[in-house]
């Protein structure tokens, strides 16, 4: 079983919709993250959580809220949905050691 | 903010060849990442490099952390087509924990 796990794979959805992303950890680890990938840029950092009473904002937080449901727990929601929104989404966790990110496979979401 | 450039951005080689890719900043970095991430998948940590002029090997990659921990490269030897896939770095400020990301090289190795 995969330590980071994000639910759904893929997602399709409309313009104005809510939609939730969803991701689970097996590693034991305290602080989690949720970056979004776009094509020549990278990844960048949406929301970030150091513990289960902890959220921070990330670069690129606008449009985007989280929720720390317990330490292995941390989703990520779209309020209302818009098509610059389309992209592949990450959830990684660190240990506070090393601070190197272990990733999710990733959720292919397309805005239309 | 702090910026990291990687370069190439795109590196298409044969089998067989080596190769090295770059990321550049103004910046300084307390350690660097680097990441390989295949289609489909999540980027998978290779190796992280802490002190000023570090080398550090993994089989075919070196990885060198510049004397001024601004820049690093990653030299592959005799590249396999298993090679493959996105090659992203990523600088960690001096807060610790706070990673920045370059934009990625994708390497292409053809049998």
């Amino acid at each position: 079983d995969a330590d980071v796990t994000q639910t759904p794979r893929n997602r399709i959805t409309k313009t104005g919709k809510r939609i939730m992303l969803e991701c689970s950890q097996t590693k034991g680890h305290d602080r989690m993250y949720w970056y979004r990938q776009d094509p020549g840029l990278g990844l960048r950092l949406i929301y970030y959580s150091f513990d289960v009473k902890d959220i921070n904002k990330g670069e690129i937080s606008d449009g985007y809220s989280v929720s720390r449901q317990a330490q292995a727990k941390f989703s990520l929601s779209l309020e209302s949905a818009i098509p610059n929104q389309t992209a592949l989404y990450f959830c990684a966790t660190s240990d506070r050691k090393t601070g190197g990110r272990y990733f999710g496979a990733g959720t292919r979401l397309s805005v239309l | 903010t702090q910026l990291l450039e990687q370069s190439p951005q795109f590196l298409s080689i044969q089998e067989g060849e080596n190769l090295t890719v770059y990321c550049n900043s103004s910046s300084v970095f307390s350690s660097l990442q680097w990441y390989r991430q295949e289609p489909g998948e999540g980027p998978v940590l290779l190796v992280t490099v802490v002190t000023g002029g570090e080398v550090k090997k993994l089989k075919r990659l070196t990885f060198q952390f510049g004397d001024a921990r601004k820049d690093s490269s990653l030299h592959i030897t005799a590249a396999q087509t298993g090679d493959t896939g996105l090659y992203l770095c990523a600088g960690a400020g001096n807060a610790g924990n706070m990673l920045t990301f370059g934009g990625g090289t994708r390497l292409m190795v053809k049998p």
